[in-house]
């Protein structure tokens, strides 16, 4: 399975504080994808990154990617409380996006 | 745009009922997908339908069957629920599998307690 793993499981931050989350995968890709879940809700698509491309930027959101080490970084800059959530990273390759076990992100106010 | 609906958004089944979940999508997307998220498991693909016609299965797909009904609507069936289907079930569109964006779109879920 090309299946992506966030790491850490689970990280609790300060409002204003930075969070930064991981992601690993296993096999070649086409390119990478962040969601976030809000307690009880859909997925929300974040953010896309190419597999030709190593940074992208949307408003606090940058997302790099390293297809020589198989993995992906999320950071949010300046973390509000409406940020908690859960965050998903997700391949897209030979299959359907396979999603990881994701990042549960509290943000305290 | 309603974006990606499911219905129901509660059931209970008794072990070995049968029920089918619906979906449908107003954003005239072509590939279509169903989910089931358990805790601590993320999200896994159980069927999807790369366009109007196709199937195929995903990793999860034992007891479970699927129609795609026309471009709008995709169907996940139960025959005869079991304990271990007790889960979350989301559907989730996109424009078209393997394009360059592929970025999907999900309903807000089904939550089913099979008893």
């Amino acid at each position: 399975s090309q299946q992506g793993e966030e790491d850490p499981q689970a990280l609790s931050i300060q409002e204003g504080e930075n969070a930064t989350m991981n992601c690993s995968y296993k096999t070649s890709i086409n390119n990478l994808q962040w969601y976030r879940q809000n307690s009880g809700r859909g997925l929300v698509h974040l953010i896309l990154i190419r597999s030709n491309e190593r940074e992208k930027h949307s408003g606090r959101l940058r997302v790099t990617l390293d297809t020589s080490k198989k993995s992906s970084s999320l950071l949010i800059t300046a973390s509000r409380a409406a940020d908690t959530a859960s965050y998903f990273c997700a391949t897209d390759g030979d299959t359907p996006l396979v999603f990881g076990k994701g990042t549960r992100l509290s943000v305290i106010a | 745009n309603a974006g990606v609906t499911q219905t129901p958004k509660f059931q209970v089944l008794k072990t070995g009922q049968s029920m089918t979940l619906q979906c449908a999508q107003d954003m005239n997307h072509n590939s279509m997908y169903w989910y089931r998220q358990d805790p601590g498991m993320g999200l896994r693909l159980i069927y999807y339908s790369a366009s109007e016609g196709t199937t195929d299965k995903g990793e999860v797909p034992n007891g479970y069957n699927v129609s795609r009904l026309n471009k709008r609507e995709f169907s996940l069936r139960l025959e005869s629920a079991a304990p271990s289907q007790t889960s979350v079930y989301f559907c989730a569109s996109s424009e078209k599998w393997r394009i360059a964006r592929n970025e999907q779109f999900f309903g807000p879920g089904t939550r089913l307690t099979v008893l």
